[in-house]
């Protein structure tokens, strides 16, 4: 099956200082990447949504000067929390879509996730 | 507003135990409606994909079935194991593509030995 990745997979930093976390499609390429953002036994809430060589679409309430979304190429997405506070602590998780099968399906694959601890 | 809900929110089962976890929605019209497994601290791993002409559709000891009519779905895990502990979400895609996922809350599974 298709495989998603993500870098680092945990990261701890000093508030105050911004943090990038890189999503890979590693044997596709996605039609759509999502980030998504997961607090302690909650499901996930979509923040962007992004497209290859376009600006990301954000999510009410998410700021986009906050989280910075670069859509470089099919392959790659990265999201770069600027300033980071401790509240900006959580588990920040992608997916890529691509449309496969005959109907087409839109099919979504998740990455690993990136825990993200400011102190 | 197109909302998922998922019952229990979470459940204790034994190690070879059956269990059935339920979902409901509000999103109409829908696409498809999708069971994911998360682990604690990994992303969701798809289990299942159903269109909204499907009724039912199995992956190994997962059953899911979708009523379109009620707007409901459930997910039939059999013969559980300590590795079924897991969140499980369940995830409406609406019919329109401009429209995102609309995820449930999980249901939280914990099979004891």
């Amino acid at each position: 099956g298709a495989v998603v990745s993500q870098h680092p997979s945990r990261v701890i930093c000093k508030s105050g200082t911004s943090v990038k976390i890189e999503c890979r499609s590693l044997d596709f390429q996605a039609t759509t990447m999502f980030w998504y953002r997961q607090f302690p036994k909650k499901s996930l809430m979509l923040m962007a949504t992004s497209n290859e060589g376009s600006k990301a679409t954000y999510e009410q309430g998410v700021e986009k000067d906050k989280f910075l979304i670069n859509h470089a190429s099919l392959t790659l997405s990265t999201l770069t929390v600027t300033s980071a506070h401790p509240e900006d602590s959580s588990f920040y998780i992608c997916s890529a879509s691509i449309l496969a099968g005959p109907s087409p399906l839109e099919e979504q694959f998740f990455g690993p996730g990136t825990r993200l601890t400011v102190l | 507003k197109n909302q998922v809900e998922q019952s229990p929110q979470s459940l204790i089962i034994l190690e070879g135990k059956n269990c059935t976890l339920q979902c409901n929605y509000t999103v109409s019209p829908f696409s498809n409606l999708r069971w994911y497994k998360q682990d604690t601290g990994r992303g969701p791993v798809s289990l299942t994909i159903m269109t909204f002409s499907e009724n039912t559709k199995s992956n190994g000891r997962y059953t899911a079935t979708l009523d379109a009519d009620t707007k409901q779905s459930s997910l039939h895990i059999t013969a559980s194991q300590l590795s079924d502990s897991a969140s499980y979400i369940c995830v409406v895609r609406p019919y329109n593509y401009g429209q995102n996922f609309v995820f449930g809350p999980g249901t939280r599974l914990s099979v004891l030995p």
